[in-house]
């Protein structure tokens, strides 16, 4: 596609239910990136996926998020049991690679809201 | 560990300035420096990257500079306009990392 795709662009979900966000990056680019932006905090990465290799999961905050990128284009990103912390903007990005000259192209996010 | 910091928080300018908007990080071993706009409600827009071995790069009346010895960015913004009111992000990475990024600043041009 033109450019970085997400949805849903909002979603609102009751307190202990899952969500699934959904990413399809640039046709063609194989590094793959999810961010949360909460209010105040900044963006912070989440997890990134590069090819074939082992996701790099370093930033997901617990065990109730998880992210899968099927046939190295789509991601979904998974929150269990979501909690009132967890409202934020999901950003997801992607380059045509990793290291140097590799500008990010970010999505519009999705905005969840844990009510 | 990668840490970016942007002063100013916030800033207003009236229509016409210049102005310059800074980025600072700890580690100077890094690969590319970033800078992003964010309208509200909206993901991120690229507006320049700077690579490592580069000193600055210009798009427009946009120019970022980059100085790894003191690890600091500038973005420079000539003859504002209210369409530059806008959230801008500096980031960094280093290698196959992804990007570190600032807290931002909020840029308000009063017409």
């Amino acid at each position: 596609g033109a450019g970085v795709s997400q949805s849903p662009s909002n979603k609102v979900t009751e307190k202990g239910k899952d969500v699934e966000l959904r990413c399809d990056p640039i046709s063609g680019h194989t590094a793959l990136y999810w961010y949360r932006q909460s209010l105040g905090q900044g963006l912070e990465f989440l997890i990134y996926f590069q090819g074939n290799s082992a996701p790099d999961k370093s930033g997901l905050p617990s065990d109730r998020f998880s992210a899968e990128r099927t046939g190295g284009s789509v991601s979904t990103l998974t929150i269990q049991r979501t909690q009132q912390e967890d409202s934020a903007v999901y950003l997801c990005a992607s380059s045509l690679g990793a290291g140097t000259k590799n500008i990010q192209y970010f999505g519009a996010g999705t905005r969840l809201s844990v009510l | 560990k990668q840490e970016v910091t942007q002063i100013p928080a916030a800033l207003s300018v009236p229509e016409g300035e210049n102005l310059v908007l800074n980025c600072s990080f700890t580690d100077s071993a890094i690969y590319n420096l970033q800078w992003f706009r964010q309208d509200p409600g909206k993901g991120l827009t690229s507006l320049l990257l700077i690579q490592s071995s580069q000193r600055e790069q210009t798009s427009g009346r946009l120019n970022a500079s980059l100085d790894k010895s003191s690890g600091r960015s500038t973005l420079y913004i000539a003859a504002s306009q209210p369409g530059d009111s806008a959230t801008y992000l500096c980031a960094a990475n280093s290698g196959n990392t992804p990007l570190v990024f600032g807290k931002g600043t909020r840029l308000s041009v009063i017409a």
